[in-house]
């Protein structure tokens, strides 16, 4: 099975400021299948960006994602209070589909 | 607007079965395969498997393979997930989560259920 490694583990910024964040694939991974999610305590995750770099309905613009092979990137250019969560990333083109471990959004 | 809502939380002791449920709305239920996806407590994401609503056709994640079963009802608009000799490390929250794209299960999932909470204990 296809491993994702997400690098930080917890990332501790203030309102404002940019974050990345990374998931690294244990084999190369399409780009057509490379999807990040958020999560907030008590819900549900939420599709952000799927094919590596789309968003999905309702997704504000500060979220982009790039990458290829097996190194793919989450960018929230300026953080509203809204994005503190857990982010995870999945790859979807290979059974079993498989997330990482996820990165702990924080606030500063 | 599209919805899936999940049956109430379950129970279980260890060695038992629960069988759990998620009602589609706001689609055609048909045209999206659904996905089973599980989150132990404080724990990250597992796939679980995939049915066709369509076709019934099925894969499950080879880890649950024999302990698990999803069917659905065409006629509700919902899916079933069954899980056999219930362990503790099988507490978790369940959640369905539909496909992004139609007929096809290799997408994203763009749509998921509020989750239905299986504890497991002796």
């Amino acid at each position: 099975e296809i491993v994702l490694t997400q690098s930080p583990g917890t990332l501790s910024l203030s309102p404002g400021e940019r974050a990345t964040l990374s998931c690294r694939a244990s084999q190369s991974v399409s780009s057509r299948f490379l999807a990040w999610y958020h999560q907030k305590p008590g819900q549900a995750p939420r599709l952000l960006i799927y094919g590596t770099s789309s968003r999905a309905t309702g997704i504000p613009v500060r979220f982009s994602g790039s990458g290829s092979g097996t190194d793919f990137t989450l960018t929230i250019s300026r953080l509203e209070p809204e994005d503190f969560a857990v982010y995870y990333c999945q790859q979807y083109g290979t059974s079993p589909l498989t997330f990482g471990r996820g990165t702990r959004l924080d606030i500063k | 607007q599209v919805q899936l809502v999940q049956s109430g939380a379950e129970v279980r002791k260890t060695g038992a079965s629960v069988k759990t449920s998620c009602k589609a709305s706001g689609y055609t239920f048909t045209s999206y395969y659904m996905h089973w996806v599980r989150q132990a407590p404080g724990q990250g994401l597992e796939w679980m498997g995939v049915i066709n609503p369509n076709t019934g056709s099925i894969s499950y994640a080879q880890k649950l393979q024999g302990r698990v079963s999803m069917t659905r009802d065409t006629s509700t608009s919902t899916v079933y997930m069954e899980l056999s000799r219930l362990r503790s490390e099988d507490t978790a929250i369940y959640y369905c989560a539909r496909s992004l794209e139609t007929g096809i299960g290799t997408t994203p999932f763009d749509y998921w259920g509020q989750g239905t909470l299986v504890t497991v204990s002796s």
